[in-house]
């Protein structure tokens, strides 16, 4: 069975970093290429970040560009997002999410990121 | 970007009753177009791609159509459990241009 935890969320001063992780297992995790989609409470949803199954290429929303990092360790099976300079806006739920030809094929419960002063 | 629009916001149906969702892009993407489900307090889940094809475990009652920019997505005989938000989402020419959602539809309980 495909699963997807994500963790490391919590909440932080504007302006303030977040690394969030997410563990992956039942599959063959570098086969895959991972994203990091986001959902702002009661909003709908907002695709951040991709990498390749590799780690050799990423790709950003322009909301979060030169701001958040999205790496991976195939090794260990995980995921991870570095998010810094945050912003009141980037508060919301985020969700890990396992690519199938560009569409989500199966994604983590979420972490919540609450940026607040 | 594209911009996927979703109509309409909110539909109220009847327990047994079908249920037609619109999709549309503001340039076609042929049929690179996913819908996924969401309830209360849970993460998307998949239901079809390339926009005719259910995913693993979903039930015929779910389908969709569409190509260039008009898509729909039927659900022919409400059950409880899809009572829900649905969300269509293009992928193409994916990359470099962005993944775009569209803002959803709530199917609420007549």
């Amino acid at each position: 069975e495909v699963q997807l935890v994500a963790s490391g969320g919590g909440v932080v001063q504007p302006g303030g970093s977040l690394r969030l992780s997410c563990a992956a297992s039942g599959f063959t995790f570098d086969d895959y290429a991972m994203h990091w989609v986001r959902q702002a409470p009661g909003k709908g949803l907002e695709w951040v970040s991709l990498i390749t199954r590799d780690g050799g290429s990423t790709f950003y929303a322009d909301s979060v560009k030169g701001r958040f990092s999205i790496s991976r360790d195939n090794k260990k099976g995980s995921l991870y997002l570095q998010m810094n300079s945050l912003r009141i806006e980037d508060t919301a739920f985020y969700y890990c999410a396992k690519e199938s030809l560009q569409y989500f094929e199966q994604w983590g419960q979420g972490t919540l990121v609450t940026v607040s002063s | 970007e594209i911009v996927m629009t979703q109509s309409p916001a909110t539909l109220s149906v009847s327990p047994g009753e079908r249920a037609t969702l619109s999709c549309r892009a503001s340039q076609s993407i042929s049929t690179s177009l996913a819908w996924y489900q969401q309830k209360p307090g849970q993460a998307p889940r998949l239901l079809i791609y390339g926009a005719s094809t259910r995913a693993t475990g979903i039930p015929a009652r779910f389908s969709g159509r569409g190509s260039g920019t008009e898509f729909t997505l039927s659900i022919s005989s409400l059950q409880s459990e899809d009572f829900a938000v649905y969300y269509c989402q293009q992928y193409s020419d994916w990359p470099p241009t962005t993944l775009t959602f569209g803002g959803g539809t709530k199917v609420e309980i007549k």
